[in-house]
This record gives C-alpha cells, sequence and structure tokens, in this order.
C-alpha cells in the first residue's frame, strides 16, 4: 500500500530555532495534512495543503506541497518549549472521496531545549 | 476549528468485559468517521472506515466482530471493544471528515482503554 516516509524521526534543538521536516511518497497525493499530537491526546491540524506548489502559514508554521505532489515540508520557526510534540504528515490521495482514508507518516519527535 | 469529541476518554475494565467508545463531530456533519488505534510511540494504525447508514469497512487484519461499528448518525460513530482482553489495550482516536468543502478530517481527543 501507499507510504509515506518522514523525516527526521526526532530532532532535538534549542529554543529560538527553526525547525524543518519532510514528508516523501513514492505516489501521488492531492491533498497534504499536517498535524501535530501531544501526549495522551489526539492529532491536532495544523495545516491544510489543497494544491500542488501551494504555501501556507498558520503563525510560526509554514507547509508547502511540493510540485510533484509527492512531498510536503512543515517549517517552524523561533521554536518555542511549547512546540514539544509529535508531528504527523498525512496525505490523502482522492480529495473528493470521502471513503478514502489518509496515509500517514511515522512521525517526527520535536523536542525543544529551553 | 472544527470539534470532534470522543467519551470516555478514560476507561478501565475486566477482561471479558465490552466497553462502547462514542464519537462525535460537533459542529459539523460527517458522512465518513475514522477508527485508529496508536500504541506508545507508534503511528496511528487505521482500524476502519465507519459511513453513516452502512456498514463499516475494516482494514486487514481487525476482527469485526470484536471491533463493533455503529455510524448511527452523521456525527454520531461507535465503537464497541467486545470481551476485551488485556492486549487490546490501547489509545483508540477517532476521526471525523467534515462532509462540506475540502472533507478536511479532524481528530478526536482519543480515548484510553485498560483492560485489567
Amino acid at each position: 500500500g501507499q507510504q509515506l516516509n518522514q523525516s527526521p524521526q526526532s530532532m532535538f534543538i534549542q529554543e529560538g530555532e527553526d525547525v524543518s521536516m519532510n514528508c516523501t511518497s513514492s505516489s501521488i497525493f492531492n491533498t497534504w495534512l499536517w498535524y501535530k499530537q501531544e501526549p495522551g491526546e489526539g492529532p491536532v491540524l495544523l495545516i491544510a495543503l489543497y494544491k500542488a506548489g501551494e504555501l501556507t502559514s498558520n503563525g510560526r508554521l509554514t507547509a508547502q506541497f511540493g510540485i510533484t505532489r509527492k512531498d510536503s515540508f512543515l517549517n517552524i520557526s523561533a521554536s518555542i518549549p511549547s512546540d514539544v510534540g509529535i508531528y504527523f504528515c498525512a496525505g490523502q490521495s482522492s480529495p473528493y472521496s470521502g471513503n478514502t482514508p489518509l496515509v500517514f507518516g511515522k512521525g517526527t519527535r520535536l523536542s525543544v531545549i529551553a | 476549528g472544527a470539534v470532534v469529541s470522543q467519551h470516555p476518554s478514560r476507561v478501565i475494565c475486566k477482561s471479558g468485559t465490552s466497553v462502547k467508545i462514542e464519537c462525535r463531530s460537533l459542529d459539523f456533519q460527517a458522512t465518513t468517521m475514522f477508527w485508529y488505534r496508536q500504541f506508545p510511540k507508534q503511528s496511528l494504525m487505521l482500524m476502519a472506515t465507519s459511513n453513516e447508514g452502512s456498514k463499516a469497512t475494516y482494514e486487514q487484519g481487525v476482527e469485526k466482530d470484536k471491533f463493533l461499528i455503529n455510524h448511527a448518525s452523521l456525527t454520531l460513530s461507535t465503537l464497541t471493544v467486545t470481551s476485551a482482553h488485556p492486549e487490546d489495550s490501547s489509545f483508540y482516536i477517532c476521526s471525523a471528515r467534515d462532509s462540506r468543502g475540502e472533507h478536511t478530517q479532524y481528530f478526536g481527543p482519543g480515548t484510553r482503554l485498560t483492560v485489567l
């Protein structure tokens, strides 16, 4: 089945540093989503991307939908302690087919050192 | 953003009992909801796709008679873990797909199930 390769698996950074993570796929997706999950909670949607080449920001977060539709990246600028968590990318191959499940990356575990 | 609730947030039960978990989309309608299971430090594992008014679609290896899913309305899906055993202990998360627009998928806060 479809798989997403998400990297890095984990990151330890200093507060104030910028962070970059990405996901790649061998197949095309029509939608890319980025979620953040904190311990004991469900994933929270950060950014949704629906068009190839789209660059979208949400506060200090910026994500882009790759032109080839096979990749996406998420950047976090000026990290703060509350950015700690696991970030998941997810792809959807058919945007208007309600039954198509998301394909998830394995997550990037972010630790911020104050 | 859209809100999805799950109830209960935590449940502890004895082996052999059944547990029902509810998933509700609070401010949108969802013809499709998904149930996931997550083990510690791992990604989400899709268990089944729940469609309003029809039978759920289960992923390979997921027993449909053990994990009963009912999607009785456009805002509610339930997962019942029947005859639970300790190996069923896990974090169960539902998500609901907004029927409007881009069909964005939103997650519930999860239910921690512990079977003694």
